[in-house]
């Protein structure tokens, strides 16, 4: 069976400071890997996404990164971290398979606070 | 640009009764899905929903699909108290596999 495992679960950091986020995927190939945040009380935005390695399409201009150096990791970064950052970050993944519905699996999540 | 609006975002409801939760999409769309969220956990995948008609039941909920009125609901019967969570549809893209539109969220909790 498949699971996908993001780290830190936590984190608190300054602000200015840098982020790293890190995903990975067990129990398949080849995923769609993906990148949300969920800002307190409110709804999931999707930032990055990825369809192999090395290919990422960003669906929101702001100031984190996200690399995929191997098939099964995803990266959330930034160089110098706002308080706007803050949030619930969440890690997710699919397939192309039509017949299932493309269903999108979340990772537990990692609470960050930019203080 | 793919808009999802659900409603209502907050619910309180008595267990024992039963509520409807409202999903509408402003494009054509091939897939929808529902997500349970407990309070700061992640998201959980209920149903996926792929073409006009489909209807999935799991337990106490049931979710429905009408892609002509770009509408789903998810019906909530005899409610119980460990249904409490927020509850996210999700709309697919149509022509593409891989990017979702989430709606705001209902909060529902259910009251002893």
């Amino acid at each position: 069976s498949q699971t996908i495992h993001q780290w830190p679960a936590t984190l608190v950091q300054p602000v200015g400071s840098p982020l790293s986020l890190e995903c990975t995927v067990e129990g398949t190939s080849n995923p769609n890997l993906y990148w949300y945040r969920q800002a307190a009380g409110r709804g999931l935005q999707l930032l990055f996404y990825s369809v192999g390695i090395g290919q990422i399409s960003s669906e929101v201009p702001q100031n984190l990164s996200a690399s995929r150096p191997q098939d099964r990791q995803f990266i959330l970064s930034s160089k110098k971290l706002l308080l706007s950052d803050s949030g619930f970050y969440l890690c997710a993944w699919n397939r192309d398979r039509v017949l299932s519905g493309n269903t999108i699996y979340f990772g537990e999540g990692s609470w960050l606070t930019v203080v | 640009e793919l808009k999802v609006e659900q409603n209502p975002l907050f619910l309180s409801m008595q267990e024992g009764k039963n509520y409807t939760i409202y999903c509408n999409y402003s494009t054509t769309s091939d897939r929808l899905y529902w997500y349970r969220q407990d309070p700061g956990k992640s998201l959980e995948s209920l149903f996926v929903l792929l073409s006009n008609g489909a209807v999935k039941q799991e337990g106490r909920l049931m979710a429905s699909l009408d892609t002509k009125a770009r509408l789903s609901t998810l019906h909530i019967t005899a409610a119980v108290h460990d249904l409490s969570a927020t509850y996210f549809c999700a709309v697919g893209s149509s022509g593409s596999a891989r990017q979702l539109t989430f709606g705001s969220g209902t909060q529902l909790t259910v009251l002893p």
